[in-house]
């Protein structure tokens, strides 16, 4: 069985650009989640999707960041404008229902700001 | 709030033998509690949970304790292997959110 996928892997862009991250659950999991990681530290949640609904979003920064997942399966996590404090691996993970479940992590995306 | 933290930042041990890793949550009503292992340029892997109604759970090589009374959580690993060498991040739910909340990690280095 696939895992969590997510593309790209590695993102290098200027400040006040643009960036989009994608992921793709595994398959039948209804809840999608995104996450921060700054290095040396442990995941943040940013936003949990349950189907198409964002759920949980109360620590997203939303004058930046906004994420999408229109049919219930993939997922879109967008920064505009990106700024240097935004680089961090941004980690994609999934759940067959509701918490408590475990939650299975993709490889991430590693976002580098120049 | 919720904080999770662990004692030791990193952990050295030799090839064979057994390793603890142990964890502090500060929230007694959590119920849920996760250990995910995270090798270099990859994302966290499951390796073991425990709900709060038990104190122990064993997998393959793995067993985590639960100590509710001081809320304290532990991971051990018996014959430690170099694949075993990564970073260790436990997980905790509960309180007034579904939110898992990562502590900071434990790096494993495993000694030939």
């Amino acid at each position: 069985e696939a895992g969590v996928v997510q593309s790209p892997r590695y993102k290098i862009i200027e400040k006040k650009q643009p960036v989009a991250f994608w992921c793709n659950p595994i398959s039948g999991h209804n809840t999608l989640y995104w996450y921060l990681q700054n290095l040396g530290q442990g995941p943040e949640l940013l936003i949990r999707y349950e189907n198409e609904e964002a759920v949980d979003d109360s620590q997203l920064p939303k004058d930046r960041f906004s994420a999408e997942r229109l049919k219930g399966v993939d997922s879109t996590l967008k920064i505009q404008p990106a700024e240097l404090g935004d680089s961090a691996v941004y980690l994609c993970a999934s759940s067959f229902g509701t918490p408590p479940d475990t939650q299975y992590f993709g490889p991430g995306t590693r976002l580098t700001v120049l | 709030g919720e904080s999770v933290g662990l004692h030791l930042p990193t952990l050295s041990v030799q090839e064979g033998d057994n390793s603890i890793i142990n964890c502090a949550y500060s929230n007694s009503a959590s119920d849920y509690f996760i250990w995910y292992k995270q090798e270099s340029g990859k994302g966290p892997q499951f390796i073991i949970d425990i709900r709060s109604n038990m104190d122990k759970r064993q997998g393959q090589r793995v067993t985590v304790l639960l100590n509710k009374t001081v809320k304290h959580l532990s991971l051990q690993i018996a014959a430690t292997q170099p694949g075993d060498s990564a970073v260790y991040f436990c997980a905790v739910r509960g309180g007034a959110t579904n939110k898992l909340i990562f502590g900071t990690g434990t790096l494993l280095a495993v000694q030939p």
